[in-house]
C-alpha cells in the first residue's frame, strides 16, 4: 500500500513570497489533515478535511493560509504572503475516519515539507 | 482548552535501561490516546493506541503504555531500551470537538540511547 505523498520535500523562500504544498493521501482515506510542526514543538493541526469538506480549520491563520481538497483526494496548502514565523515542517496525514472508519483509526503521516522563510 | 503535556523533553539512557515517558492530558470526556514515534529521517508512525478495554496496551517493538483515567495519564514504558529506540516520541489525544474528532499532540520527548 502506497503511503502519504508530499511535495516538495524542502522549500526556501523569502518573506512575503507565496508557497504551495501538495499532498496525496492513502487511497480511499476520507480524512486528510495538515499539521504545522515548528522546531521543538509537537504537530499542530491546521486544517482537517473529511472528503472534500472542511471539518476543522480553527487554527488556520486564514489571512495568509488557505487549503483545498480537490474531489476529496489530493490537497494543497498555500501560504501567501509568508512570514518568518512560518518556518516549520508541514505534515500531511490521512485516515479512514469518516467513511466506514472510526475515530480510533490510525493516522498515517507523509514525510513532510520543510519550509524555511528568510 | 484541551492540552497534552509531556514532561521530559530530552532523555538519555544507556542500552538495557528501563524507559518511562510521561504524558498527561486535559479533557474531561472520553478520549482516544496514542503514542507516535519519529525515527531519525523517517515519518511519524504509530507506536500504540488506546481507546477502550484493558488500560495496559502493547505496541510495536516491545513498547507498552498504561492509561490511568484518574490521573489523566498515558505513560509509555519499555523494560529494556536498545540503541535503535533513539527517536522522538509524541503523545497525542483524539477527542470529540464540535462534531468531529480532533488530534492534539504533545511537544515530544527526544530519546537518545547510548550504545
Amino acid at each position: 500500500e502506497a503511503g502519504v505523498a508530499q511535495s516538495p520535500r524542502y522549500k526556501i523562500i523569502e518573506k512575503r513570497q507565496s508557497v504551495a504544498f501538495w499532498c496525496n493521501p492513502i487511497s480511499g482515506h476520507a480524512t486528510l489533515y495538515w499539521y504545522q510542526q515548528i522546531l521543538g514543538q509537537g504537530p499542530k493541526l491546521l486544517i482537517q478535511f473529511q472528503n472534500n469538506g472542511v471539518v476543522d480549520d480553527s487554527q488556520l491563520p486564514k489571512d495568509r493560509f488557505s487549503a483545498e481538497r480537490l474531489k476529496g483526494v489530493d490537497s494543497t496548502l498555500k501560504i501567501q504572503p509568508a512570514k518568518l514565523e512560518d518556518s516549520a515542517v508541514y505534515l500531511c496525514a490521512s485516515s479512514s475516519y469518516g467513511q466506514g472508519g472510526t475515530s480510533t483509526d490510525t493516522q498515517y503521516f507523509g514525510p513532510g515539507t520543510r519550509l524555511t522563510v528568510l | 482548552a484541551q492540552s497534552v503535556s509531556q514532561h521530559n523533553h530530552h532523555v538519555i539512557l544507556s542500552e538495557a535501561a528501563s524507559l518511562e515517558l510521561g504524558c498527561n492530558y486535559s479533557y474531561g470526556g472520553t478520549v482516544n490516546l496514542f503514542w507516535y514515534v519519529q525515527y531519525p529521517g523517517q515519518h511519524l508512525q504509530l507506536l500504540l493506541k488506546y481507546f477502550s478495554g484493558d488500560p495496559l496496551v502493547k505496541g510495536i517493538k516491545g513498547f507498552e503504555a498504561e492509561f490511568i483515567k484518574s490521573k489523566f495519564s498515558f505513560n509509555l514504558r519499555k523494560p529494556s531500551v536498545q540503541w535503535s529506540d533513539t527517536a522522538e516520541y509524541f503523545c497525542a489525544v483524539n477527542a470529540p470537538t464540535s462534531g468531529t474528532y480532533k488530534y492534539i499532540f504533545g511537544t515530544g520527548t527526544r530519546l537518545k540511547v547510548l550504545a
